[in-house]
């Protein structure tokens, strides 16, 4: 089956900065991948996701990336706020729907003032 | 309002005495699923479900049932709890039209089972 890792578990940035959450995964029929957003004690949320006939997608101060051939995907958050904080996670789906997600193991993004 | 609604929100019960998760949704998605959350592990998913009496295995779906006999809900049913599913339990719902694709999550159930 799939297997979707995903790095780093922790990550740490001040408030302005940058931030980039990488995921690889195995399966190279996984052809839909979304990131999620969980807020502390919240549900997780779709906050943006990319289909595999797509490089790039980007959606006001996030953007995802993906590298087919290398199998991996990023997600990259610009001007980083302190509502940013919270954990993301990356999922792929060789079913090309939201039905049948394997996910990162998460990424605790805190965002510092 | 569109949305996921799961029962109850926290429940702690004893080894082996039978307990069902209901979950409901009013989007007329087609795909249902349950997933479990532990930490450093993140969602792993347990069954889901294409449609009305269709139903297949996620990843970890030893010592869990399901049923869909309607499409609005879902339940999961665990025969005889055990320690090792104590977890965080999310229902999620989601459609894929048009190009467009979307899981939407349940509040949780935080399942304690001692």
């Amino acid at each position: 089956g799939e297997n979707v890792e995903q790095h780093p578990s922790t990550l740490s940035v001040q408030e302005g900065d940058s931030a980039v959450i990488k995921c690889t995964y195995s399966d190279s029929a996984s052809n839909y991948f979304p990131w999620y957003k969980q807020e502390l004690g919240k549900r997780p949320q779709l906050i943006i996701d990319i289909r595999s006939n797509v490089g790039e997608k980007k959606d006001q101060r996030i953007a995802v990336t993906l590298n087919k051939t290398a199998k991996h995907f990023s997600l990259h958050i610009t001007e980083t706020q302190p509502e940013d904080s919270a954990v993301y996670f990356c999922a792929a789906s060789r079913a090309g729907t939201a039905s049948k997600l394997t996910f990162g193991t998460g990424t605790r993004l805190q965002v510092t003032l | 309002e569109a949305q996921v609604t799961q029962n109850p929100r926290y429940l702690i019960t004893v080894t082996g005495k039978k307990l069902t998760v209901t979950c409901s949704q009013n989007m007329n998605h087609e795909y249902m699923s349950w997933y479990r959350q532990d930490p450093g592990l993140g969602l792993r998913q347990i069954y889901y479900s294409m449609n009305v009496e269709v139903t297949d295995k996620g990843d970890v779906p030893e010592g869990y049932k399901v049923s869909r006999k309607e499409k609005r809900n879902f339940p999961l049913i665990l025969e005889s709890p055990s320690p090792n599913q104590t977890s965080l339990y999310f229902c999620a719902s989601s459609f894929d039209r048009g190009g467009r694709a979307e899981a939407f999550f349940g509040q949780g159930t935080r399942l304690t089972v001692v």
